[in-house]
């Protein structure tokens, strides 16, 4: 399985900033995804990361909000723009190669005051 | 689109006991998935069932997929505090690579 690793872990940001979270693999994946979790919920996918090309976004996540990168196979990041309190929320990255399992990132947890 | 339902929420259960949880489909299922999240860290992946009504089994974890393809089933076989934690089911449908993902159930073990 993949090895990845997020930055920042966690972050407390006041309102009308923005956040860039990074997603880096230890290897070439075919897929890489952002999910948002609030607290005690389930995971909500925002976007699929495309390499080389615009994100491709789900319902409800528009990318003037959640811009999204992703220059290679091994890298994402993901930019909470012009955040509020409803933004706080645990972002997580997750990537798959081949199959369709998924593997999941530890995890940035934002907090906005 | 598609929906994947987890009901209840919550479950707690006395260590060595057993615990199920189903997860149903709005949709038929091309493959059905389950995460395990332990409090304060991110999903990890336990399982994949492909085959309609196939089951796999992960020591005292069983796992079925149903003959429809449209529901699916943890079984945890006595219970111990290391199992706590939230369960995902998630599954995907016909081409797509995206899962969706059930609201998860809270295992608590009580001692």
């Amino acid at each position: 399985s993949a090895v990845i690793s997020q930055k920042p872990s966690r972050d407390i940001c006041q309102r009308g900033t923005s956040l860039t979270i990074q997603c880096q693999v230890d290897s070439q994946v075919t897929m890489m995804f952002w999910y948002r979790q609030q607290p005690g919920q389930s995971l909500t996918l925002i976007a699929t990361a495309n390499q080389g090309s615009e994100a491709t976004y789900e319902s409800g996540f528009v990318i003037d909000k959640f811009p999204i990168s992703r220059p290679n196979l091994t890298f994402s990041t993901l930019t909470v723009s012009n955040m509020s309190p409803e933004d706080s929320s645990i972002y997580l990255c997750s990537v798959t190669s081949g199959a369709d399992t998924q593997y999941f990132g530890p995890g940035t947890r934002l907090t906005v005051l | 689109g598609q929906q994947v339902m987890q009901i209840p929420q919550y479950q707690h259960v006395q260590e060595g006991e057993d615990f199920t949880r189903y997860c149903n489909s709005s949709t038929t299922l091309s493959n059905t998935q389950w995460y395990k999240q332990r409090p304060g860290g991110h999903p990890v992946f336990l399982i994949q069932l492909v085959k309609s009504g196939e089951v796999k089994k992960q020591k005292r974890l069983t796992f079925q997929f149903g003959e429809a393809k449209k529901n699916s089933s943890l079984h945890i076989t006595a219970t111990q505090t290391t199992d706590v934690g939230t369960y995902f089911c998630a599954g995907n449908s016909g081409s797509a690579r995206q899962l969706t993902f059930g609201s998860g159930t809270q295992l608590t073990v009580l001692p």
